[in-house]
């Protein structure tokens, strides 16, 4: 069954350095998203992406962070500079329609992101 | 008010028993609604997901929504400890990308 990666696994980094969040989505899906989910805490919704551009972003998505499908299968996520709040896990996911309209998303395994 | 409320537990069952889960939603206007299941340091699956009121059963698991109390449940038949995990209730929206996420409710399958 087709699925989507994330790499890496887990990533440290030190505060205020970018990090590049890396997913490759189901090969057909046409939506691809970033969702997070701070320890102990709902996932959250932070951008979608369609047609190579932003489609929604919520507040969390602020000027520290971009997306980016920079060939055929890649989608990433950038954060600039990185504080101890970022820590938490980043999951990209995808769906093959507009997300609503009788179309789950499929989500990857997860990057596990840890600020110091 | 948050667009779904799901209670978090922890909930610790037998094995054999069954399970129910249950979140509320607060959008009459929503149609979907979705289960995730979440094992330890994975990414959620989907596991079930219904379209307006009533019942939707797969093997084990059943979906049920109230649209009049703007509640959903997912029952578990004759849980298995490989049911363990965390299961999240979700609704996509009727427009735009953002779907909603329940906190999650942690569920352990004692054998």
């Amino acid at each position: 069954e087709p699925e989507v990666t994330q790499t890496p696994s887990h990533q440290v980094t030190q505060m205020g350095q970018e990090v590049i969040l890396r997913c490759v989505p189901i090969s057909n899906h046409l939506y691809f998203y970033w969702y997070r989910q701070i320890l102990g805490q709902k996932v959250e919704f932070l951008v979608s992406f369609y047609n190579n551009e932003i489609s929604e972003k919520s507040e969390i998505f602020d000027d520290q962070f971009s997306v980016e499908r920079p060939d055929g299968s890649n989608f990433t996520l950038k954060i600039r500079s990185t504080k101890l709040e970022d820590s938490a896990m980043y999951f990209c996911a995808s769906s093959s329609f507009q997300g609503g309209l009788n179309s789950p998303l499929h989500f990857g395994n997860g990057t596990r992101l840890t600020v110091t | 008010q948050k667009e779904v409320e799901q209670d978090p537990g922890p909930l610790s069952v037998p094995e054999g028993a069954i399970v129910s889960l249950n979140c509320t939603y607060s959008n009459s206007a929503f149609q979907y609604f979705m289960w995730y299941r979440q094992y330890s340091r994975k990414g959620p699956e989907l596991l079930m997901y219904t379209y307006s009121s009533g019942n939707k059963e797969d093997g084990r698991f059943t979906a049920q929504v109230d649209k009049s109390s703007k509640y959903i449940s997912l029952f578990i038949r004759d849980s298995q400890p490989s049911d363990s995990a965390t299961y999240l209730c979700a609704v996509p929206p009727n427009t735009g990308n953002q779907f909603y996420f329940g906190t999650g409710t942690s569920l352990t399958v004692i054998p």
